[in-house]
C-alpha cells in the first residue's frame, strides 16, 4: 500500500458523459501527477500539479482538466467521454522536485 | 522530442537466471531516471538514479546510470517467479515524466 488513495476504483459510464476521478496524496506530498494507461499506449503522462499550481501538461486532451485543492487532493475531470477514453487512470504523488513517485491503485474507467 | 526506449520488450527466463533490462533515453534537461515494477496493479517504485556510475542496490536488484551514453540498466540476479512483472523506466525532465513502453519479464519455475 503506497498511501495514495484513488476513488472510485471502477467507473462505467456512457459516451458523452462527464466523470470526476479523485486522488488523495500521501501525507507530506505536494506533487500530484496524473497518468492514463491503456493497453496500446502504455503509461502516458497527463498533467502535474505542485502545491496547488499546474506545473506541466503532457498528452492531456482539451476535454480533460484537473485541479489540486488547498488540502492537496486532486481531481481529474473527463468530459464528453469517448470509447477511446476507456483506460486505467493513475495518480502518483511525491514530495516534489526530483523525487520518487508513489502510485495510487488506479481508477479503471470503462466508457460504453 | 523526449524519448525513452526500453529493451527487450519481452523476456522469458527460468528461475535462477540473471537478467539485464535496458533503458535508453533522449530528454531535454534530464533530472533523474526511475525504475518501477508493475504487476497486475499500480507501478511500485524501485530506484531513482541521478548520478552517473553510482550503482543502486536493493537485494537481488541493482541499477546504474550512464549519463554520457544516455542509458540505464536494471539487473536482477537469481530470478524468482515473483519477479515476473513489467518493468518500467521513466525519465524526468523538469516537472513531468516520460515512461518507456516497459519490459515484460516472465520467470518460469
Amino acid at each position: 500500500d503506497s498511501g495514495v488513495t484513488q476513488t472510485p476504483k471502477h467507473l462505467i459510464t456512457a459516451t458523452g458523459q462527464r466523470v470526476t476521478l479523485r486522488c488523495s496524496p500521501r501525507s507530506g506530498d505536494l506533487s500530484v501527477y496524473w497518468y492514463q494507461q491503456s493497453l496500446d499506449q502504455g503509461l502516458q503522462f497527463l498533467i502535474h500539479y505542485y502545491n496547488g499550481e499546474e506545473r506541466a501538461k503532457g498528452n492531456i486532451l482539451e476535454r480533460f482538466s484537473a485541479q489540486q485543492f488547498p488540502d492537496l487532493h486532486s481531481e481529474l475531470n473527463l468530459s464528453s467521454l469517448e470509447l477511446g477514453d476507456s483506460a486505467l487512470y493513475f495518480c502518483a504523488t511525491g514530495q516534489g522536485g526530483s523525487s520518487e513517485q508513489y502510485f495510487g491503485p488506479g481508477t479503471r474507467l470503462t466508457v460504453t | 522530442e523526449d524519448k525513452v526506449v526500453q529493451s527487450p520488450l519481452s523476456l522469458v527466463v527460468h528461475e535462477g537466471d540473471t537478467v539485464t533490462l535496458n533503458c535508453s533515453y533522449e530528454v531535454t534537461n534530464f533530472r533523474s531516471l526511475l525504475w518501477y515494477k508493475q504487476e497486475k496493479k499500480a507501478p511500485t517504485f524501485l530506484f531513482m538514479l541521478t548520478s552517473s556510475g553510482i550503482e543502486k542496490k536493493s537485494g537481488r536488484l541493482s541499477s546504474i546510470l550512464d549519463k554520457k551514453e544516455l542509458f540505464s540498466i536494471l539487473n536482477i540476479t537469481a530470478t524468482q517467479t515473483g519477479d515476473s512483472a513489467v518493468y518500467l523506466c521513466a525519465v524526468e525532465p523538469p516537472y513531468l515524466m516520460r515512461f518507456g513502453a516497459g519490459t515484460r519479464l516472465t520467470v518460469k519455475p
